[in-house]
């Protein structure tokens, strides 16, 4: 167990449709990272986010959004799905650019998402 | 960060025999630099790290060579074994980065018996 933890494992739905994937980063971890994986390539960083608030974007499309909560969890919303959305959606954490010693990324188990 | 999305190159390896993957890294202000291991369907795990001011840190059945002059990184595993089979990342990045990663693309290794 990494620390962070990554719900649902699994998620099958139709095209169209929109879904949430949800994220407790490490105890301490005050940033959250996404990342997108499709099968047999790299990580595409989505976006970050820092205390709550958004400090990075990547490659995100405009029907994908994200949030960090007071309670420092994340959520990744993904709408109007297409059958290229499908793919593993990854959630890391770490200090983030405070004071303490950076000891790069933890991630989650990952989310299965299968758009049929 | 993000790392392109290309085809993953794939080392073979013979069981019992030493592996090396080499990435090379971009950024000369990058102070911290990290390998992870992904089986798959599973998350990425850290393997080893290094900062700037060390060359070589080893592990167990690991090491890291940085060589801040080419900009070049690479992870050594020692007799590898069928449960080395995975993606294998490198990250740079760091203070000057604002404590972001940038991936490398991967390396697929597969152990053969």
């Amino acid at each position: 167990d990494s620390g962070v933890t990554q719900t649902p494992k699994h998620l099958i739905t139709a095209t169209g449709q929109r879904v949430t994937l949800r994220c407790s980063p490490r105890s301490g971890d005050l940033s959250v990272y996404w990342y997108q994986q499709s099968l047999d390539q790299g990580l595409q960083f989505l976006i970050q986010y820092y205390n709550g608030e958004e400090r990075a974007k990547g490659n995100i499309l405009e029907r994908f959004s994200a949030q960090q909560f007071p309670d420092l969890h994340s959520e990744l919303n993904l709408s109007s799905l297409e059958l290229g959305d499908s793919a593993l959606y990854f959630c890391a954490s770490s200090v983030g650019d405070g004071p303490q010693l950076f000891y790069g990324y933890t991630f989650g188990s990952g989310t299965r998402l299968t758009v049929v | 960060g993000e790392s392109v999305g290309l085809h993953l190159p794939t080392l073979s390896v013979q069981e019992g025999d030493n592996s090396i993957i080499n990435c090379a890294y971009s950024n000369s202000a990058s102070d911290y630099f990290i390998w992870y291991k992904q089986e798959s369907g599973k998350g990425p795990q850290f393997i080893i790290d290094i900062r700037s001011n060390m060359d070589k840190r080893q592990g167990q059945r690991v090491t890291v060579l940085l060589n801040k002059t080419v900009k070049h990184l690479s992870l050594q595993i020692a007799a590898t074994q069928p449960g080395d089979s995975a993606v294998y990342f490198c990250a740079e990045g760091g203070k000057a980065a604002g404590n972001k990663l940038t991936f490398g693309g991967g390396t697929r290794v597969l152990v053969k018996p």
